[in-house]
């Protein structure tokens, strides 16, 4: 069974730049997340959708990022502009439903991003 | 807001040492607790998922226990090999269906 899928795997930009992030989930998952992970830090949960739908962006700095799942299966994560502080490694998971307490989530090997 | 503490943040131990990893948490009112593990330019893998009603879970040289009314859970590592050292990540999922990370604890394993 394929994994959870992630590009790139490495970017670097300059701070007012853009940069998008993609993730493919694996098949027959309906809940994607996308985490936030700064060095030396545990993953912070940015956005979780649920098939089409948002479940969770109270994390979200909404006034540069935002997210987008098309058809309930890719997904894409978008920084505009990038700030120094967005420095860190980004992280898609995927899962078969969010709501059951034996429900484990699969992670993609992520991308690090660098904002210079 | 659940909080998640993990010490040590940085172990060091020689190979064939039995050794423990401490999480804690601050809310009880959760539906699991789960160990995962993060190499160098990895993503992460989960190690063993402990459900609320559960007290604890086994995989090969690994055991986790959870503690919930104190809020603690343990991961025992059973004579050590250089391929375990890896970071270690504790994730509680509370009623937000969310995970809620601790920053890791470091374990470096030597021959």
């Amino acid at each position: 069974e394929a994994g959870v899928a992630q590009s790139p795997r490495y970017k670097i930009i300059e701070k007012r730049q853009s940069v998008a992030f993609w993730c493919n989930p694996i098949s027959g998952h309906a809940t994607l997340y996308w985490y936030q992970q700064i060095l030396g830090q545990g993953p912070k949960l940015l956005i979780q959708f649920q098939n089409n739908g948002v479940v969770d962006d109270s994390q979200l700095p909404k006034d540069r990022f935002s997210a987008e799942r098309l058809k309930g299966v890719d997904s894409t994560l978008k920084i505009q502009p990038a700030k120094l502080e967005d420095s860190a490694v980004y992280l898609c998971a995927s899962s078969l439903n969010s709501g059951g307490a034996t429900d484990t989530q699969y992670f993609g090997p992520g991308t690090r991003l660098t904002v210079l | 807001k659940q909080e998640v503490t993990q010490i040590p943040a940085a172990l060091s131990v020689p190979e064939g040492e039995n050794l423990v990893l401490n999480c804690s948490f601050t809310d009880s009112a959760i539906y699991n607790l789960q160990w995962f593990r993060q190499d160098p330019g990895k993503g992460l893998t989960s190690l063993l998922l402990i459900q609320s009603s559960q007290r604890e879970q086994t995989s090969g040289r690994l055991n986790a226990s959870l503690d919930k009314s104190s809020g603690r859970s343990t991961l025992y590592i059973a004579a050590s090999q250089p391929g375990d050292s890896a970071t270690y990540l504790c994730a509680v999922k509370d009623s937000g269906y969310a995970l809620n990370f601790g920053k890791g604890t470091s374990l470096l394993v030597t021959p």
